[in-house]
């Protein structure tokens, strides 16, 4: 799969929007973005992906640069419970079945 | 609640000794994956099951085997265990095996596994 980048950390303010990037400039066409979240002593969540186009679900949205070699995670209104390990993975249908797990971006939101 | 469960959720034990943890996936998904996340490694893939068969496999060692039942739960084998095996050990179930590249993995909460 595809290398992705991430901050190792950021912070946020309680209720503010969070934007989370991710470069991945070797990205393929067929790759599609995934991202995936771990919050303390719990198994990762999926949280959203998406091929081309931004997406929107209930926990957040995903903005796909028009070249593909970089993504945005936003959270628009952070909550004490986003504290988390957010992971940004490039998942390439045609190849690997599994998710390969950078090491992530740890978000601190501060109350 | 992710709706995927393993058991047993700590499990504490021996150099040299053989453990086995179970995973019940989602109702409905076919596929169980399997990962270690440990703090020098991370999260890393070791082993997926497709509808009982295996399908691909990862950075698992010749100790550890598991295997998918007809009922659809899955187990992970650790034998011979050494101190670098303490580790947290994630199952994950999905719809397909990830086919067209757009399947979640819902992950269970895990299963803490401590050598001494």
């Amino acid at each position: 799969d595809a290398k992705t980048t991430q901050p190792n950390s950021m912070e946020s303010n309680e209720e503010e929007p969070v934007h989370l990037p991710c470069n991945h400039s070797t990205i393929s066409g067929t790759d599609y973005i995934h991202w995936y979240r771990q919050l303390p002593s719990q198994g990762p969540e999926y949280v959203i992906h998406g091929l081309t186009s931004n997406v929107n679900n209930r926990m957040a949205s995903l903005a796909i640069a028009e070249d593909r070699k970089s993504s945005t995670l936003i959270l628009h209104r952070a909550t004490l419970r986003d504290a988390a390990v957010y992971y940004c993975i490039l998942r390439d249908p045609r190849r690997a079945r599994q998710l390969t797990f950078g090491s992530g971006t740890q978000l601190t939101v501060l109350p | 609640d992710s709706g995927v469960t393993q058991t047993p959720k700590h499990l504490i034990t021996a150099t040299g000794q053989r453990v086995t943890l179970r995973c019940s996936p989602r109702s409905g998904d076919l596929s169980v994956y399997w990962y270690q996340q440990s703090l020098d490694q991370g999260l890393q893939f070791l082993i997926q099951y497709y509808n009982g068969e295996e399908r691909a496999k990862g950075n698992i060692l010749e100790r550890f085997s598991a295997q998918q039942f007809p009922d659809l739960h899955s187990e992970l084998n650790l034998s011979s265990l050494e101190l670098g095996d303490s580790a947290l050990y994630f199952c994950a179930s999905s719809v397909a095996p990830l086919a067209g590249g757009q399947n979640e993995q819902f992950f269970g909460p895990g299963t803490r596994l401590t050598v001494l």
